[in-house]
């Protein structure tokens, strides 16, 4: 198994300009989460879906941010005007809880710079 | 909402001390994890604890979980370089997301 896998790992782009970070979970989860990681914020949720619905969003930070699931093998996270806040190391994780499977797994993560 | 709180923030250590990482959380769960995370990589499961009293060990790490006091601990047993990392506490919310500590960095020093 490959794991989850994010890209880009690493993206700079210019204020303003749309940035779509892509995530492929791991084969038969059917839980992805989005998690954004900064130094003063740590670890937050941004958003998780289950067979491909979105059940929380509560918290992705404004109306620039989106995801989408078209499928169980992928989903994307979309920032659309990027800006300097939203520098941050993203990763994407995948889960199957069931009896005997509590593990989260996550992505190498894409590492986001906006000038 | 899931508050978890992680102390000490930052721990500076000699090789071969014991140290204790503390993680208390505000809300009932039924599940805590422990993720370890190297400078500029990914999150790595350490441990998951699932019930009261439950008690995980890996090489010098051990970790334990408090139910009723809300609290989990993660000792360090006679530390070793290898074990500087930033180690982070994850409590599942009332639905499937991990709500996260704001870390602990540990430095292990000769």
């Amino acid at each position: 198994d490959a794991g989850v896998i994010q890209s880009p790992r690493h993206e700079v782009t210019e204020m303003g300009q749309e940035v779509t970070l892509r995530c492929k979970p791991i084969s038969g989860h059917d839980y992805l989460f989005w998690y954004r990681q900064t130094m003063m914020r740590g670890l937050e949720l941004l958003i998780y879906f289950n067979n491909n619905v979105p059940i929380d969003d509560s918290g992705m930070p404004e109306d620039r941010f989106s995801a989408k699931m078209p499928n169980a093998s992928f989903s994307t996270l979309k920032i659309q005007p990027s800006e300097p806040r939203d520098s941050a190391v993203y990763f994407c994780a995948s889960s199957f809880p069931r009896q005997g499977h509590y593990g989260y797994t996550f992505g190498s993560g894409t590492r986001l710079t906006v000038v | 909402e899931l508050k978890v709180e992680q102390n000490p923030l930052f721990l500076s250590m000699q090789e071969g001390k014991n140290y204790t990482i503390y993680c208390n959380y505000s809300t009932t769960s039924d599940r805590l994890y422990w993720y370890r995370q190297d400078p500029g990589k990914s999150l790595e499961s350490l441990f998951v604890l699932l019930s009261n009293g439950a008690v995980k060990q890996e090489g010098r790490l051990m970790a334990s979980l408090d139910t009723k006091a809300r609290l989990s601990t993660l000792h360090i047993t006679a530390a070793v370089h290898d074990l500087s990392a930033t180690y982070f506490c994850a409590v599942k919310s009332t639905g499937y997301a991990l709500n996260f500590g704001k870390g602990t960095s540990l430095l292990v020093t000769p």
